[in-house]
Order: C-alpha cells, then sequence, then structure tokens
C-alpha cells in the first residue's frame, strides 16, 4: 500500500504570495490532519477534515485553511504569506472509523520557505 | 487544555547502552493516548510506541519501553541497547480519545547516539 504523499516537497514563496499544498492520504484513510513545524513553536495542530468536513481546528489565523475532497485527497492553503510561516508542513491520515484507536500515518512533509 | 511537555532538548548515549527520555502532560480527560514518535533527518515522523490511558500494562514495542505513570501524568521511553540508528529528534505526543485527529506534542528531545 503506498503511504501518504504530499506535493511539492519544497517550496519557496515571496511575502503577500498565496500558497496550496497538497495531501494524498493511505488509500481508504477518511482522516486528514496537518500539522506546521517551525524550530521555534515545534509541531502544532493546524486542522482535521474528516470526510470532507473540518471536525478539529487548532490556533492558527484565518489565513490557514483547508478542504478536503470525495476521494479524501485534502489541500491546505495559505493566503497572505508572511515570514513566519516558513515551516514544514505535514500531514497525517487514518483511518478514524469506528471507536478505538487509529493509528496516524505521516506524510514526508513540504518545506515552506518564505522569503 | 492539554499540555505536554519534554524538559530534555537534548540526550545522548552510548552504542549499546539504555537511555530514557522524559515527558510529562497535563490534562483534565480520563481517556486519552499517549505516543512516542521518531523524527530522523529525512523529517519522516515514525511512531515509535504508544499508551493507552486506560492500560495500567506499560506498553514495549522490542528495545523499546515506556514507564506510563498515569496519577503523576509522566510517560517516560527507554531505549535498550541503543542503535546508530536510534539517533533521532523524539517526540512525546498526547492524543484525546474524543478529538482522535489531533495530536498534541511535545518540544522534542534530540537523541544522539556515540558509537
Amino acid at each position: 500500500k503506498a503511504g501518504v504523499t504530499q506535493t511539492p516537497r519544497y517550496l519557496i514563496k515571496t511575502r503577500g504570495q498565496q500558497v496550496t499544498l497538497s495531501c494524498s492520504p493511505i488509500s481508504g484513510h477518511r482522516s486528514v490532519s496537518w500539522y506546521q513545524q517551525t524550530p521555534g513553536q515545534g509541531l502544532q495542530f493546524l486542522f482535521e477534515y474528516f470526510s470532507e468536513t473540518q471536525r478539529n481546528k487548532g490556533n492558527f489565523p484565518g489565513r490557514f485553511s483547508g478542504r478536503q475532497f470525495s476521494n479524501s485527497r485534502s489541500e491546505m492553503n495559505v493566503s497572505t504569506l508572511e515570514l513566519g510561516d516558513s515551516a514544514l508542513y505535514l500531514c497525517a491520515s487514518s483511518l478514524a472509523t469506528g471507536g478505538g484507536y487509529n493509528e496516524q500515518f505521516f506524510g514526508p512533509g513540504t518545506r515552506l520557505t518564505v522569503l | 487544555a492539554q499540555t505536554v511537555t519534554q524538559s530534555q532538548p537534548e540526550m545522548s548515549v552510548q552504542e549499546a547502552e539504555t537511555v530514557t527520555l522524559s515527558c510529562t502532560y497535563d490534562t483534565s480527560e480520563s481517556d486519552y493516548y499517549l505516543f512516542w514518535y521518531k523524527q530522523p533527518p529525512s523529517r519522516q515522523m515514525i511512531l515509535v510506541i504508544r499508551q493507552e490511558a486506560y492500560k495500567q500494562q506499560n506498553a514495549t514495542e522490542n528495545r523499546f519501553s515506556v514507564n506510563f505513570q498515569k496519577a503523576a501524568k509522566s510517560f517516560s521511553l527507554k531505549i535498550s541497547d541503543s542503535q546508530l540508528g536510534d539517533a533521532a529528534m523524539y517526540f512525546c505526543a498526547y492524543r484525546s480519545a474524543i478529538r482522535r485527529g489531533k495530536l498534541i506534542f511535545g518540544q522534542g528531545t534530540e537523541l544522539s547516539v556515540k558509537p
């Protein structure tokens, strides 16, 4: 089974631009979560999508948004980029069905640099 | 709000020796999961071990084991017979049983293994 894939792997943008990152979950997984990793703030949860609906949301400004498609693929968008948005963006997918434990599998990340 | 704290930014261990990484957390929830993730230089997050809060028995996975003290809200990771490939950043993480798509991470401990 193919793992979680993220595209692009590297991205360079300038302040004020917007960017869209993509995440393809493992086949059959219905939940996709996004995380931002920076040296200063560490790993922070952005949001989670399940069956095309945002189910959980972290403490990020409205410039950060996301969506999920019917095939469970997810995109996150950052508008009006700031220097502080430079980070590694990780997505993780899980089955998220029924009760009990559902492991989150992480993708390799997208490294975003804002100049 | 839940928090996770790792008080050791860096640790070092001699190959074949044992090392323990510390983690404390704070929550008012009674049902949750705790995890240790490994992030090597490739940045790919890998699940090392998990612990269900309702289980008293400490989890073990080959050379990795945890010491889960629920009352003290402590969750340490012990790596036995350390290998060069264990060198990585290790993150302790918390997940509510209700908000299953959201992981809360500690700041991480960078482990180096000396030959």
